[in-house]
């Protein structure tokens, strides 16, 4: 079966410091894999998505992340997080031969302290 | 263009009640799904279509009911409310199953009391 996996409930980082957060999947064939981001009371805001090419993906309001197929983990990454980045994240996937049913992931809120 | 569009924002049912959510997308996409967002779950797929005529189950489809008419609508159906489908429900579309990414409307808020 397919599934997506965010280890960590919630990540707290300082504003300026650099953010990750982690995603890992286990899909059948190449993987589809996408980040989405979630303010209170919206809808989802898509981020960045790995269909193929580079590993390092580049994506909306500075993020970016980096697809690692050894380890089945594609992690979002930010190099100075802003106050307006607390927001619920979720990794979302699905594999090539499942194309559409988008697995998603528990979700992860990042707070970003002042 | 107005993406993926759904109605009503928020509904209360009493259970037992039956009412459709709707969904509609201007953008040509072959490939419409549903998902509900329930605390700590995540996402999760109810039923998908891959266009019109097309539909099949995802992960959590007891109680739901979908169809697929046009290209641009895709209607979810609660035949018989119950509490247990209280949750926010959120309907995406795609272009090419997801090569280039899927939409998401702004959701419903569904409470069963």
């Amino acid at each position: 079966a397919q599934s997506v996996a965010q280890p960590e409930d919630q990540v707290n980082v300082a504003e300026g410091n650099p953010l990750t957060v982690k995603c890992t999947y286990s899909v059948s064939g190449n993987p589809y894999l996408f980040w989405y981001v979630q303010y209170p009371n919206r809808g989802l805001q898509f981020l960045l998505k790995y269909i193929t090419g580079d590993n390092l993906v580049k994506g909306s309001y500075g993020f970016e992340a980096e697809f690692n197929k050894s380890q089945t983990s594609f992690h979002l990454k930010k190099p100075s997080a802003l106050v307006s980045d607390s927001a619920l994240y979720f990794c979302a996937g699905h594999g090539s031969s499942n194309t559409g049913k988008l697995i998603f992931g528990q979700g992860t809120t990042l707070q970003v302290k002042p | 263009n107005a993406g993926v569009t759904q109605t009503p924002k928020f509904q209360v049912l009493k259970t037992g009640q039956s009412m459709t959510l709707q969904c509609a997308q201007d953008m040509n996409h072959e490939y419409m799904s549903w998902y509900r967002q329930d605390p700590g779950m995540g996402l999760r797929l109810i039923h998908y279509s891959v266009g019109a005529g097309i539909t099949d189950q995802g992960e959590v489809p007891n109680g739901y009911n979908v169809s697929r008419s046009t290209t641009e609508d895709f209607p979810l159906r609660l035949l018989s409310a119950a509490p247990s489908q209280t949750s926010v429900y959120f309907c995406a579309s795609s272009y090419d199953r997801g090569s280039h990414g899927y939409t998401f409307g702004s959701g419903t808020r569904l409470t069963v009391v």
